[in-house]
């Protein structure tokens, strides 16, 4: 148990729609990132957050938007639904220390099944 | 080419052996080094993270890394069906003049340990 929890965990979207996803970070974590992880695939990193500001993206559209709020919950959400989007997305959260060096160590929830048709 | 290279198997054993599992990178600004576990439809679980070259070992696990020849494995000893999982290899960069970081995955291997 990473103690990070995401909901639903399940869902089915059709072409054009918007989603909303849900991440609680473990307690203590004041970092979310968020990854897609396409089938047969490695995740694939969309964004972080650190105190409730986007401070890294990957290679995603605008479309992609997230927001993390003061209790460090985290929310990911896709406008404008593609076929393309059907993927296991991954909420992960770590204790980012400032300036001192990270790890990198990331703990990730099991994630939430997405089905775009 | 991608950053990471891994080979996606399948891989299959049987109980008790040693699993090598392999990944190659050609990004030199990798600096953490992790291996995840993941389940079939579950999210990835941490086994092991490395910063330097050298080996640290945990139990039946042992990670390598060589970052001369930019190349990391992961050790399984005595091999148990309950292994049996893609094993995924993951590399820290920092982004954004080091405000933030992200991880970098290999395809993932599966593994099956079969009695």
């Amino acid at each position: 148990e990473t103690g990070v929890t995401q909901s639903p965990t399940h869902l089915i979207k059709t072409r054009g729609q918007q989603v909303t996803l849900r991440c609680s970070s473990q307690s203590g974590h004041n970092t979310v990132s968020w990854y897609q992880q396409a089938l047969g695939q490695g995740p694939q990193f969309i964004f972080q957050y650190y105190r409730e500001e986007e401070n890294g993206r990957g290679n995603f559209p605008p479309r992609f938007s997230g927001l993390q709020f003061p209790n460090y919950s985290s929310e990911l959400n896709v406008n404008a639904l593609e076929l393309d989007d059907s993927a296991l997305y991954l909420c992960a959260s770590r204790q980012d220390r400032g300036g001192r060096e990270n790890t990198g160590e990331l703990f990730f929830g099991e994630g939430s099944r997405l089905t775009v048709l | 080419q991608k950053e990471v290279e891994q080979d996606p198997g399948p891989l299959s054993v049987p109980e008790g052996a040693i699993v090598s599992l392999n990944c190659t990178y050609s990004n030199s600004a990798f600096q953490y080094f992790m291996w995840y576990r993941q389940y079939s439809r579950k999210g990835p679980e941490l086994l092991m993270y490395t910063y330097s070259s050298g080996n640290k070992e945990d139990g039946r696990f042992t990670a390598q890394v060589d970052k001369s020849s930019k190349y990391i494995s992961l050790f399984i000893r005595d091999s148990q069906p309950s292994d049996s999982a893609t094993y995924l290899c993951a590399m820290s960069e920092r982004i954004n003049t080091g405000t933030a970081s992200k991880l970098t995955f290999g395809t993932g291997t599966r593994l099956q340990v079969t009695l």
